[in-house]
């Protein structure tokens, strides 16, 4: 089964900038979302399609791809923004969605 | 604004059947596919299946011959079933709706989320 590899866990002073990675076998040829979640509410769509932002996304949270890695940045960091992230794709091969072992992003 | 809301028992007894229904407000059930998500306390995001208004239906493997998902288009819900569920199946519950097919692109994201139920197995 496809595996997407996250690191547990991001540390980062406000106003610095977050990069968490999303690692699976040539990702390049998929699309990957990545979620926003915190404790007790809802999951976010942040980023979809490799890059795209939902409406009322912020400009600083951006996505991209190369090779076999996916990669989510947050910059100019905000409290608010620490949450657990999962990067996510379908796996056509087996019908299946996949998501990240997650990320936790602890803001300093 | 499109909201989702699950519910269902909390506590489940072992080897029982859970029974879960999300229930869609501010937009029809027709115009997208439906996943529910799972995640164990302390763990990551976990896909159980997904449903389209139009009949197919797909589920994890892992989870094959226990799960089933199905629509009721009257009260624009989607329910979920689990049989013989174990500790294994405690967890927080979400509902997600997947955009599909959107001029002629087909979307994998899932888009809106429900704030989950919490579903515990035990005696």
């Amino acid at each position: 089964s496809y595996v997407l590899t996250q690191p547990p866990s991001v540390s980062v002073a406000p106003g610095q900038t977050a990069s968490i990675s999303c690692g699976g076998n040539n990702i390049g040829s998929k699309t990957v979302h990545w979620y926003q979640h915190k404790p007790g509410q809802a999951p976010v769509l942040v980023v979809h399609d490799d890059y795209d932002r939902p409406s009322g996304i912020p400009e600083r949270f951006s996505g991209s791809t190369s090779g076999n890695t996916a990669t989510l940045t947050i910059s100019r960091v905000e409290a608010g923004d620490e949450a657990d992230y999962y990067c996510q794709v379908w796996d056509g091969g087996s019908d299946v969605y996949v998501f990240g072992t997650g990320t936790k992003v602890t803001v300093l | 604004q499109v909201q989702l809301q699950e519910s269902g028992p909390r506590l489940v007894t072992p080897s029982e059947t859970l029974s879960l229904t999300c229930t869609v407000s501010g937009d029809s059930i027709y115009n997208y596919y439906w996943s529910w998500v799972r995640q164990p306390a302390g763990r990551g995001l976990e896909w159980v299946g997904r449903i389209f208004p139009g009949g197919r239906i797909d589920y994890n493997p892992s989870l094959t011959g226990r799960v089933l998902m199905s629509v009721d288009t009257s009260k624009n819900q989607v329910s979920l079933t689990l049989t013989s569920v174990t500790a294994a199946d405690s967890a927080v519950y979400y509902c997600a709706r997947g955009r599909g097919l959107v001029d002629s692109v087909f979307y994998y994201d899932m888009d809106v989320w429900g704030r989950g139920t919490t579903v515990t197995v035990s005696s």
